[in-house]
C-alpha cells in the first residue's frame, strides 16, 4: 500500500519564479492537506481540498494557489517566489470521514529553495 | 481558533531516562489532540491520538499521553528514552471530525546523551 508521495524532492528556484509541487495521496483517501514548514518551525496550515475545492485555507497570500483532481491527487503552484518561501512543503492525506480521527499521513515532503 | 504551545525547543536526556515533552493547547471546541514525530528529512509520523474516552492513551515506540483538560495540557512522556528516540516532535490540535484543519506546535527537538 502505497504511502503519501510527493514529486520532486528537492528543487531550486529564483526570486519571481513560479513553482508547482505534486503530491498523490494513500490509497483511500480522498483529501489533501498542504503545508509548509521553515526551518526550525513547526508545519503552517496553508490550504485543504476536497471534492476536487478548496475547503479551508490558512494564512496565506493568493501567490499560493492549488488545485485536486479526480483522482485525489493535488498540486501546490506558488507564483512570483520570495527569498521567504524556502522551505519544506509537506503534503498530508486523510479520510473525510465523521467517523475518522482526524490522523494525517505524510509524505517525506518538497524542500524548496529559493534564491 | 485553536493553538498549541510547546514548552522548550529543545530538550536533552540522558538513555535510560524519562523523557517529558510538554503541550498545552487552546481551543474554543473539544479538542482532538496529537503527537508527531519527524526525523531528520523526512515527513511526519503519528505517535499517538486523544479523541474521546479514555485521557490515557499510548502509542508507538513506548510513548504515552495524557489529556487534562483542567490544565488544557496533553504532555507527551516515555519511561526510558533510547537513542533512536532522538529527533523533533510536534504537538497538534484540531477540532473534532475527520476534516479539521490541524494546527502544530513549533516543535520540541529531543536530544539522547549516550
Amino acid at each position: 500500500d502505497a504511502g503519501v508521495t510527493q514529486s520532486p524532492t528537492h528543487l531550486i528556484k529564483t526570486r519571481g519564479q513560479q513553482v508547482t509541487l505534486r503530491c498523490s495521496p494513500k490509497s483511500g483517501h480522498d483529501t489533501v492537506s498542504w503545508y509548509q514548514q521553515a526551518l526550525g518551525q513547526g508545519p503552517q496550515f496553508i490550504f485543504q481540498y476536497y471534492e476536487e475545492e478548496e475547503r479551508q485555507r490558512g494564512n496565506f497570500p493568493d501567490r499560493f494557489s492549488g488545485h485536486q483532481f479526480p483522482n485525489y491527487s493535488s498540486e501546490l503552484n506558488v507564483n512570483a517566489l520570495l527569498l521567504g518561501d524556502s522551505a519544506l512543503y509537506l503534503c498530508a492525506s486523510s479520510r473525510s470521514d465523521r467517523r475518522d480521527t482526524g490522523e494525517l499521513f505524510f509524505g517525506e515532503g518538497s524542500r524548496l529553495t529559493v534564491l | 481558533a485553536q493553538s498549541v504551545t510547546q514548552l522548550g525547543s529543545h530538550v536533552s536526556v540522558s538513555e535510560g531516562a524519562l523523557v517529558l515533552l510538554r503541550c498545552n493547547y487552546s481551543s474554543s471546541v473539544p479538542p482532538y489532540l496529537f503527537w508527531y514525530v519527524q526525523y531528520p528529512n523526512q515527513g511526519l509520523q503519528l505517535l499517538l491520538k486523544y479523541t474521546t474516552g479514555a485521557t490515557l492513551v499510548k502509542g508507538i515506540n513506548g510513548f504515552e499521553a495524557e489529556f487534562k483538560k483542567s490544565e488544557t495540557s496533553f504532555h507527551l512522556t516515555k519511561p526510558s528514552a533510547h537513542m533512536s528516540d532522538a529527533a523533533e516532535y510536534f504537538c497538534a490540535v484540531s477540532g473534532p471530525g475527520g476534516y479539521q484543519k490541524v494546527t502544530f506546535g513549533t516543535g520540541t527537538k529531543l536530544q539522547v546523551i549516550p
